[in-house]
């Protein structure tokens, strides 16, 4: 069974770091390219960042990037999430997805609450 | 950025009604490869979406074939044949023909 399980959330002040973590199992992690994407309270969702099966590759929305990096270690079948400079508008629950082809984000991970405020 | 607008924002309906969502791009959502990748997701309530319908029509494994999916170039419409009550929550559309990967506002779908 596939399964996404995220940490590394909570309450942080503007301007500050916070890195989430996506612990990965069910499924050859290796093999898939993967992806954060964010909820704003009561908003809906917003793709923010994606990265390749080796790790090579990165993309990331207008928004973050500069501030946000997207990593994995393949060893370890974690993707992580590294948010600096954070914003009170990146207050958001942030899920890590799979990213298959040519399904998309097929599995996605139960999600992590980022708040930032001072 | 390509703008996934869905219609209706809000969708009241009873149980064994059938029911259409309409997905519109502010543009083709045609690939060069001949593959138009336009998904449905739904989000029930406090949980993380999941995909029901990818590439327009294509069920994904496990999802009851009650919903299906239509559409070509900029229009696209989910259907439910027969709403049961485990249905209820918000559907997405969302694009990955052109990065960045887009998301439609989300219909909700509630009981009248």
């Amino acid at each position: 069974e596939v399964q996404l399980v995220e940490s590394g959330g909570g309450l942080v002040q503007p301007g500050r770091s916070l890195k989430l973590s996506c612990a990965a199992s069910g499924f050859t992690f290796s093999n898939y390219g993967m992806a954060w994407v964010c909820q704003a309270p009561t908003k809906g969702l917003e793709w923010v960042a994606s990265i390749s099966t080796g790790g090579g590759n990165t993309y990331y929305r207008d928004s973050v990037k500069g501030r946000f990096t997207i990593s994995r270690d393949n060893a370890k079948n974690t993707l992580y999430l590294q948010m600096d400079s954070l914003r009170s508008e990146d207050t958001a629950t942030y899920y890590c997805a799979r990213e298959n082809y040519p399904q998309g984000f097929d599995y996605w991970g139960q999600g992590v609450m980022v708040t930032v405020s001072s | 950025d390509v703008v996934l607008t869905q219609t209706p924002p809000t969708l009241s309906a009873t149980i064994g009604q059938s029911v259409s969502i309409s997905c519109r791009s502010s543009q083709s959502l045609l690939h060069s490869n001949g593959n138009t990748y336009l998904n449905w997701l739904l989000q029930r309530p406090g949980q993380p979406p999941q995909l029901l319908i990818y590439l327009v029509s294509r069920l994904e494994s496990g999802v009851p074939n009650r919903f299906s999916g239509s559409g070509s170039g900029t229009d696209f419409t989910l259907k439910i044949s027969g709403v049961e009550a485990e249905d209820l929550g918000v559907y997405y559309c969302v694009q990955s023909t052109h990065a960045p990967w887009t998301f439609g506002g989300g219909t909700k779908l509630e009981l009248k």
